[in-house]
């Protein structure tokens, strides 16, 4: 199995909703990581999970939590965020001592309303 | 041809034709550089990397060209197909001491691949 998953494909939330993006391999992976992605722009990198612990976040606002459940799962709960929020969100996974080889996901299409 | 502009760098080829796509990288202590292809509705993918101690790698239709003198990156598909029509983004990495990728992967602004039948 070398895909990296993404649920939900779509969500459109408001201000005040509180709602979670998932993500799962089953790669063996044990580095994973968060983007964001406007459109017509690169992915900017929002966090970095190595075995688990969060090691790298990259001055992201607080508005975005990640979290790591286990070695296949990453999460990312959502609370207050803005309509600039609004972007695609992708996941993916490596090797961890094969960071630039990342195997991403389709990636959650955000909308803030 | 190719153009660049406001927009993203756009590269329209005919089918079979060779493709080139340029990027130029900001970051002279990088260790990897990295092409990846990302089509629509898709995320990225991984198509080939380059070690910062070599200036060619080849793989499977696809050539990566390393010039550190001018901090420059290419990618050459040859044969180009329909299926290769995506936004292509170069990027780099940094390798933590002692081996280990940071993972941390910055990426170009992209260029536009459109391959016509």
């Amino acid at each position: 199995d070398t895909e990296v998953t993404q649920t939900p494909k779509h969500l459109v939330m408001g201000m005040t909703n509180k709602k979670s993006l998932k993500c799962e391999q089953h790669m063996g992976h044990r580095a994973m990581y968060w983007y964001k992605q406007k459109a017509k722009k690169p992915p900017e990198l929002m966090f970095v999970y190595s075995y688990e612990k969060l090691s790298i976040n990259e001055s992201v606002p607080s508005r975005f939590s990640p979290e790591c459940p286990n070695s296949s799962l990453l999460n990312l709960h959502l609370h207050a965020l803005q309509p600039e929020d609004s972007a695609l969100y992708l996941c993916a996974s490596s090797f961890r001592d094969r960071g630039y080889e990342q195997y991403f996901g389709p990636g959650t299409r955000l909308t803030v309303t | 041809g190719e153009s660049v502009g406001l927009h993203l760098p756009t590269l329209s080829v005919q089918e079979g034709d060779n493709s080139i796509i340029n990027c130029a990288y900001s970051n002279s202590a990088s260790d990897y550089f990295i092409w990846y292809k990302q089509e629509s509705g898709k995320g990225p993918q991984f198509i080939i990397d380059i070690r910062s101690n070599m200036d060619k790698r080849q793989g499977q239709r696809v050539t990566v060209l390393l010039n550190k003198t001018v901090k420059h990156l290419s990618l050459q598909i040859a044969a180009t197909q329909p299926g290769d029509s995506a936004v292509y983004f170069c990027a780099e990495n940094m390798v933590r001491a002692g081996g280990t990728s940071y993972g941390k992967l910055t990426f170009g602004q992209g260029t536009i691949l459109t391959v016509h039948p």
